[in-house]
């Protein structure tokens, strides 16, 4: 199983660029990076999904660096309600099916 | 178009019984999982249905049962509740992507709204 680790908690204002690390080592060869937002009491909402290199999307960016040890969420100019759980997942892919592995989380807080 | 649905949306139940639960997954998807989560943590994986049956199992008891039906709308089955049973159940939808020599694989899933079960 490939673990992720992210910081636990991040705060940010109003306007601002907030980037999200997440580190997993023990990335396989068939394994994709995905990035799930949730709110209290909701299910997650998938934001993004790559596999190298650099994916955008109208909601965030993800940047992975060519040794796939390392993802990077980007969202540009956070508002408040951007304050949630973000999840950085890397997805244990065989033809038996997909385990989506979560830990607990980065918890954003964006303050005016 | 309806993206995945959960039904109920809460249920209080008592220690022994038993609970279940339903999902529907988006249109066009044909895979379904499950998962759990207990307030302050990350949903875990309870297993996950195609073609209606279990091809993939995390680290829960028999108690834990599910059903795939042939429209693909799913259900989970919870034996002799137990307190710590209370949390957050989630359902998942995908759709198996036949990717040539690689075989079959699962893409993104969606989750549904949750169903917040809680065990007196």
């Amino acid at each position: 199983l490939a673990k992720t680790t992210q910081p636990i908690s991040m705060d940010s204002y109003e306007g601002q660029e907030v980037n999200i690390t997440c580190s997993h080592n023990n990335i396989a060869t068939n394994d994709y990076i995905t990035w799930y937002q949730q709110f209290p009491s909701q299910g997650p909402r998938f934001i993004i999904q790559g596999y190298k290199t650099k994916v955008t999307n109208e909601v965030a960016s993800l940047f992975i660096p060519a040794d796939r040890k390392s993802s990077t969420l980007s969202l540009p100019r956070v508002s408040l309600s951007d304050t949630a759980v973000y999840y950085c997942l890397v997805a244990e892919a065989n033809q038996a099916g997909t385990a989506l592995i979560f830990g607990k989380g980065t918890t954003l807080s964006v303050s005016s | 178009d309806a993206g995945v649905t959960q039904s109920p949306t809460h249920l209080i139940k008592t220690r022994g019984q038993q609970v279940t639960l339903r999902c529907s997954p988006k249109s066009g998807h044909d895979t379904v999982s499950w998962y759990q989560q207990a307030l302050g943590q990350g949903p875990q994986f309870i297993f996950q249905y195609y073609e209606e049956e279990e091809r993939q199992r995390g680290n829960f008891p028999d108690r834990f049962s599910g059903h795939q039906f042939p429209n693909y709308s799913s259900e989970l089955n919870v034996n002799a509740l137990l307190l710590g049973d209370s949390a957050l159940y989630l359902c998942a939808s995908s759709r198996q992507v036949v990717a040539g020599l690689a075989g079959v694989w699962t893409d993104t899933q969606y989750f549904g709204p949750g169903t917040r079960l809680t065990v007196l």
